[in-house]
C-alpha cells in the first residue's frame, strides 16, 4: 500500500532556530497538506497546497511558516524561527483529487520539540 | 463544514462489537461522512466513507439513516489493537480545490482484554 513518508521522525531544536520538515507524498497525488497536533489536543489544519501554490491556510500558518515542493517529489514545511509553542507532531497528508471521496493519506508524523 | 458530535470516550472488551455514533444535524445535501482512526503518535488513517444507507469494507461498517443526521461506525469483534481515537468528519465530497478536512476531538476507544 502506498505511503506518505515523513522525515525526520523526531527533531529537537533550540528556540529561534529554523527547521525544515520533509514529506514525500504518494506519487500520483496532486493535493498536499500539513497538519499539526499538540500533545493531547486536536489535529489542526495548517495549510493545503495544489498546483505549486497554497490553496488555503489557517490562522496558525503565519509568516513564520512556509511550504515548498522543490523537486516534484518532496513537500516541505519550514518554520523560520521556532517557538516553544511550536512543539507538536506535524503530519503531512496527500490526496489524489482533493475531494473527500478518496480519503486523505497521512504520514506517521514528525515530532518536533523546541527547547 | 457541518459540525459533528460524538462521545468523548468508550470502553469495550475484546471480541465485542463496538458502535460509535456521530451526530451531524446540519449535514448538507452534498456532504459525505468519513471516519478516520488515529493510534498514539501516528497520523490519522482513513477507515470508511459513505453518503447514505450502509457501507462495508474489510475494517468496518458505516450505517447512515435516511435523514442522514447521524451515522454509526461499527467495528466487529474488536481486539486490543483497535484501541485508538476515532474521528467522524462531514464535508463536501466534491471539493473543487485542495480543501481541508477539520478534525474534532474524536472518540477515544479503549479495548480491554
Amino acid at each position: 500500500e502506498p505511503e506518505v513518508t515523513q522525515t525526520p521522525s523526531h527533531q529537537v531544536t533550540q528556540m529561534g532556530q529554523e527547521v525544515i520538515l520533509r514529506c514525500v507524498p504518494i506519487s500520483n497525488h496532486l493535493y498536499f497538506y500539513w497538519y499539526r497536533q499538540i500533545l493531547g489536543q486536536k489535529v489542526e489544519f495548517l495549510v493545503s497546497f495544489y498546483n505549486n501554490e497554497i490553496s488555503e491556510k489557517s490562522e496558525i500558518f503565519d509568516d513564520q511558516f512556509s511550504v515548498e515542493r522543490p523537486d516534484g517529489s518532496n513537500f516541505t514545511l519550514k518554520i523560520r524561527s521556532t517557538k516553544l509553542e511550536d512543539s507538536a507532531m506535524y503530519f503531512c497528508a496527500s490526496s489524489p483529487t482533493g475531494t473527500g471521496n478518496d480519503g486523505y493519506t497521512f504520514g506517521s508524523g514528525t515530532r518536533l520539540t523546541v527547547v | 463544514l457541518a459540525k459533528t458530535t460524538q462521545p468523548i470516550s468508550m470502553d469495550s472488551y475484546e471480541g465485542q462489537e463496538v458502535n460509535i455514533t456521530c451526530s451531524h444535524n446540519n449535514i448538507a445535501t452534498n456532504d459525505y461522512i468519513t471516519w478516520y482512526q488515529q493510534f498514539p503518535s501516528q497520523g490519522p488513517r482513513f477507515i470508511i466513507q459513505g453518503y447514505k444507507t450502509k457501507v462495508t469494507n474489510e475494517v468496518a461498517s458505516l450505517f447512515i439513516p435516511a435523514d442522514r443526521k447521524s451515522s454509526t461506525l461499527s467495528l466487529p469483534r474488536v481486539s486490543l489493537s483497535d484501541t485508538a481515537v476515532y474521528y467522524c468528519l462531514v464535508g463536501d465530497g466534491r471539493y473543487s480545490s485542495a480543501s481541508k478536512i477539520i478534525f474534532g476531538s474524536g472518540t477515544r476507544l479503549s479495548i480491554r482484554p
